[in-house]
């Protein structure tokens, strides 16, 4: 199993719905996760951490992470076109080594 | 402004020539990292660096040598490049302590 492991999609949206994102990681990562974003052509953004077990809300980005099933979900409310991108999901392990997954390709349609 | 700025954006050159892409951040982070994106392959970290003088290997590190002497600059060497390092790179930075990293503008090589 990769450490860490995304659906590559692609998934399409509406405009207004929410869109939802996942992702699974294995025993050898497990301290703190993060999703970026990422457009065509550009360097991946931090959407959002999150280091302990439930919910995290921020605008209309909410991620969610639950340790006992090893996963780290991303919702995105009222999705946007300008939410059409790719979300990468990462985690990093006790000794700093980052890993991401390969990421999901979102689009929302007007 | 916060940012972490890389040098060259773009770089073609042959098979053997050695080349350092510049990797620099003015935000005082301790950890800074290097990562390659390949299609299918996402983004795999190369090496990374929890302060001056400190480094150690990602994930794949085969081929490619860093330093970190000053706590901005995190360069990414290449002695020998081969056509399987063409690849699009980035460095990254984040404090030590929440890792939320930022990440440069990227580099885009073709070695040929």
């Amino acid at each position: 199993q990769k450490e860490v492991e995304q659906n590559s999609g692609p998934l399409s949206v509406p405009e207004g719905a929410i869109a939802s994102l996942n992702c699974t990681y294995s025993d050898r990562v497990s301290q703190s996760f993060f999703w970026y974003r990422q457009y065509s052509g550009k360097s991946p953004e931090l959407i959002m951490s999150i280091y302990s077990n439930g919910d995290k809300e921020d605008g209309r980005f909410t991620a969610q992470l639950n340790k006992a099933s090893q996963y780290v979900s991303l919702l995105i409310r009222d999705s946007q076109p300008s939410d059409s991108a790719t979300y990468l999901c990462a985690a990093v392990n006790t000794g700093n080594q980052f890993y991401f997954g390969t990421g999901t390709s979102l689009t929302v349609i007007p | 402004e916060a940012q972490v700025t890389q040098n060259p954006r773009y770089l073609i050159t042959v098979t053997g020539k050695k080349l350092t892409v510049t990797c620099s951040q003015n935000m005082n982070h301790e950890y800074m990292s290097w990562y390659r994106q390949d299609p299918g392959l996402g983004l795999r970290q190369i090496y990374y660096s929890m302060n001056v003088e400190v480094t150690d290997k990602g994930d794949v590190p085969e081929g490619y040598k860093v330093s970190r002497k000053e706590k901005r600059n995190f360069p990414l060497i290449l002695e020998s490049p081969s056509p399987n390092q063409t690849s699009l790179y980035f460095c990254a930075s984040s404090s030590g302590t929440d890792y939320e990293q930022y990440f440069g503008p990227g580099t885009r090589l073709t070695v040929t």
